[in-house]
């Protein structure tokens, strides 16, 4: 297993337009968050799932965002008529649920430009 | 709420300087404390991390301490090389939602 990987890398719409993230998760991590992080900030906390459920929201996730995890492997993050406010990095990270403070292992992000 | 607050950078050093990123939280309870870095075209990747008071977090020279009565935990390196150069990150996790809140980031720069 290579980590956590997402798909595209980069991506550039037009405003009003709907786009969908990939995340594939470490193959037996049962925890995936996803993150948000603009340029010279660190990153913002956006939802979480264990397995298929997904457990918490950001009120940064508003209605135009959704997140799916089908049978707990793999995710997609979706906004719905983009904004110009929605251009960021998203990231996505896994981890195990095992104990105290456990590693989130990250994917390399996707780059979101909206024009 | 819970946040992370930690020095602005660019940090600039020389090769062989001592470096120290100062990180400081607010938490309503007792967080478990992440540095994250982030290098040049590369993910973000744990660099270390600490889960209660005094405990001292290590890896690659680099070091940190949880000071819960200063709310801190400020990164050292005795050394610095060019290869350190990169972006890092002081976070918190609660055990609670077990969610990461960043600090901005520190660029550290290092110069031959």
């Amino acid at each position: 297993d290579t980590g956590v990987s997402q798909d595209p890398r980069h991506k550039i719409t037009k405003r009003g337009q709907n786009v969908t993230f990939r995340c594939d998760p470490i193959s037996e991590h049962n925890r995936l968050y996803w993150y948000r992080q603009t340029l010279g900030q660190g990153p913002e906390f956006l939802t979480y799932f264990q397995n298929e459920a997904q457990l918490e929201k950001s009120r940064l996730l508003s209605d135009r965002f959704s997140a799916e995890r089908p049978k707990g492997s793999f995710s997609t993050l979706e906004i719905q008529r983009t904004e110009q406010g929605d251009s960021a990095m998203y990231l996505c990270a896994s981890s195990l649920t095992s104990g105290r403070s456990v590693e989130q292992f990250f994917g390399p992000g996707t780059r979101l430009t909206v024009l | 709420g819970d946040s992370v607050t930690q020095m602005e950078g660019p940090v600039t050093l020389s090769e062989e300087a001592f470096l120290t990123i100062n990180c400081t939280y607010t938490a309503t309870g007792y967080p478990s404390l992440f540095w994250y870095v982030q290098y040049p075209g590369e993910g973000l990747q744990l660099l270390l991390k600490a889960t209660k008071a005094d405990d001292k977090g290590s890896n690659k020279g680099f070091e940190a301490t949880y000071r819960k009565e200063t709310t801190s935990f400020h990164l050292e390196k005795g050394s610095v090389q060019v290869s350190d150069s990169a972006v890092y990150f002081c976070a918190l996790m609660m055990d609670s939602n077990y969610q990461l809140i960043w600090g901005a980031g520190t660029k550290l720069i290092i110069k031959p």
